[in-house]
């Protein structure tokens, strides 16, 4: 079991530019979560799939963020035309499909940084 | 809306010694889940201690205990024999239990430093 996945960790990009994350989820979690945290806040929640299925958005979710689950397995997360107010750390999660106490886990996270 | 609140940004402790650490939070739900995370810097968030709410008993995990107030809905983490490895931010949050709404509501955070 190698954990969340995340791709690229680092990105600089310039304000107008689209950006795109992967997330590798930890196998058989059918589960799979995004969020966003900028320095000195709490990560806020963005998106979460059920296999490949959408199931809950947040208002955060402008209509330049697009989040895909494709198969069911890995999950992209682009954000078009970027403005500096994107620079934050976007984090996947995975968990496996049950009980909502089931832990979720975290990957380390894709910093962006809007130039 | 669910809220949760962490009212002290950074906290410091000597090694070998207890903090505790504050969270409140707001709700209308009768049952749901309480979590608190650790973030070390640079690193993944991983959960240190889970209660689910009809519960009375405290969550416990080694050297992490958690003190539940469910009427003053209050959820504090209590670490004891603090050691060098403690040092992060910790993020308290809340989940409901129904299957449709997944998401963890969490707190601004409270960065620890253990002074050695």
């Amino acid at each position: 079991d190698t954990g969340v996945s995340q791709d690229p960790r680092h990105k600089i990009t310039k304000r107008g530019q689209n950006v795109t994350f992967r997330c590798d989820p930890i196998s058989e979690h059918n589960r799979l979560y995004w969020y966003r945290q900028t320095l000195g806040q709490g990560p806020e929640f963005l998106t979460y799939f059920q296999n490949e299925a959408q199931l809950e958005k947040s208002r955060l979710l402008s209509d330049r963020f697009s989040a895909e689950r494709p198969k069911g397995s890995f999950s992209t997360l682009e954000i078009q035309r970027t403005e500096q107010g994107d620079s934050a750390m976007y984090l996947c999660a995975s968990s496996p499909q049950g009980m909502s106490g089931n832990t979720i886990y975290f990957g380390e996270g894709s910093w962006l940084t809007v130039v | 809306a669910q809220t949760v609140t962490q009212s002290q940004p950074e906290m410091s402790v000597q090694e070998a010694e207890t903090v505790t650490l504050s969270c409140t939070y707001d709700t209308s739900e009768s049952d749901y889940y309480l979590f608190w995370y650790k973030q070390p810097p640079s690193r993944q968030m991983i959960l240190v201690i889970r209660q689910e709410a009809y519960k009375q008993q405290n969550a416990t995990e080694n050297r992490f205990s958690v003190n539940f107030q469910k009427a003053a809905k209050s959820f504090s983490l209590k670490i004891s024999d603090s050691q060098l490895g403690d040092a992060a931010m910790y993020f308290c949050a809340y989940r409901t239990p129904y299957q449709g709404a997944q998401k963890l509501v969490f707190g601004q955070g409270t960065r620890l430093t253990i002074n050695p």
